[in-house]
């Protein structure tokens, strides 16, 4: 069965800190991996899309690696903030599911305390 | 570009009535939508995924006799949840995709709560 597996489940950083956020896969045959937060009872935001042929993506503070052969990415956060303070999904779109599909995992709930 | 909107954000029912959720693409048209339910500190479980004209595709464990997707144009597909009980209450969020693309775009989902 194909999984996503984040860890952990909840992170709490004073301000400032850079800090990584860790996310599992069971299958390394994948299109894609994508980085989403959610705010609470609001719909996803799309933050960084890796393509399987890709190592890391850039956004402003956040990166996003890949390492495909190891069934592993991780999202980096530099000099957090407060206004991070959210739950990141990290979602990968399997090869041979269809096509089209992500499989998300559970999250990690940041909370970045000033 | 490429926004997503759900509505309503949130409704509450009555145990045995229906209840249907809007998903609209604005600005862009979307061949295939998704549906996707989110149980509390769980993940995103897609329920079913529809392409426009066509009849949706259900995961498996999803009655699709209960949670009745309809597709009918490429910017708007709905979801009814047909004699909602209390376990049904959740967050569904939908997101759509356009021709030629494997990304989805998310709309900002909508409580439902059965009571």
């Amino acid at each position: 069965k194909q999984e996503v597996t984040q860890i952990p489940a909840a992170l709490s950083v004073p301000e400032g800190e850079n800090l990584v956020l860790n996310c599992s896969f069971t299958d390394s045959a994948i299109y894609n991996l994508q980085w989403f937060r959610q705010d609470p009872g609001k719909g996803l935001t799309s933050l960084l899309l890796i393509q399987s042929s890709q190592r890391e993506q850039t956004s402003g503070r956040l990166n996003a690696s890949l390492d495909k052969s190891s069934g592993r990415s991780t999202l980096y956060i530099a000099a957090s903030q407060p206004g991070d303070s959210a739950t990141y999904l990290c979602a990968v779109r399997f090869s041979g599911a269809g096509s089209y599909q992500l499989t998300f995992g559970k999250g990690t709930k940041l909370s970045v305390i000033p | 570009g490429a926004v997503v909107s759900q509505h309503p954000s949130w409704v509450i029912c009555k145990s045995g009535t229906s209840v249907k959720i809007e998903c609209r693409s604005l600005d862009f048209q979307a061949t295939t939508m998704f549906w996707y339910r989110q149980f509390p500190k769980q993940s995103l479980m897609l329920m079913a995924t529809s392409n426009e004209g066509s009849k949706a595709t259900y995961e498996q464990g999803v009655e699709k006799d209960k949670f009745l997707i309809n597709h009918a144009s490429l910017t708007l597909s709905t979801l009814t949840v047909t004699s909602a009980h209390p376990e049904d209450s959740s967050f569904y969020i939908c997101s759509a995709s356009f021709s030629g693309t494997y990304e989805q775009y998310f709309g900002p989902g909508t409580r439902l709560t059965v009571t």
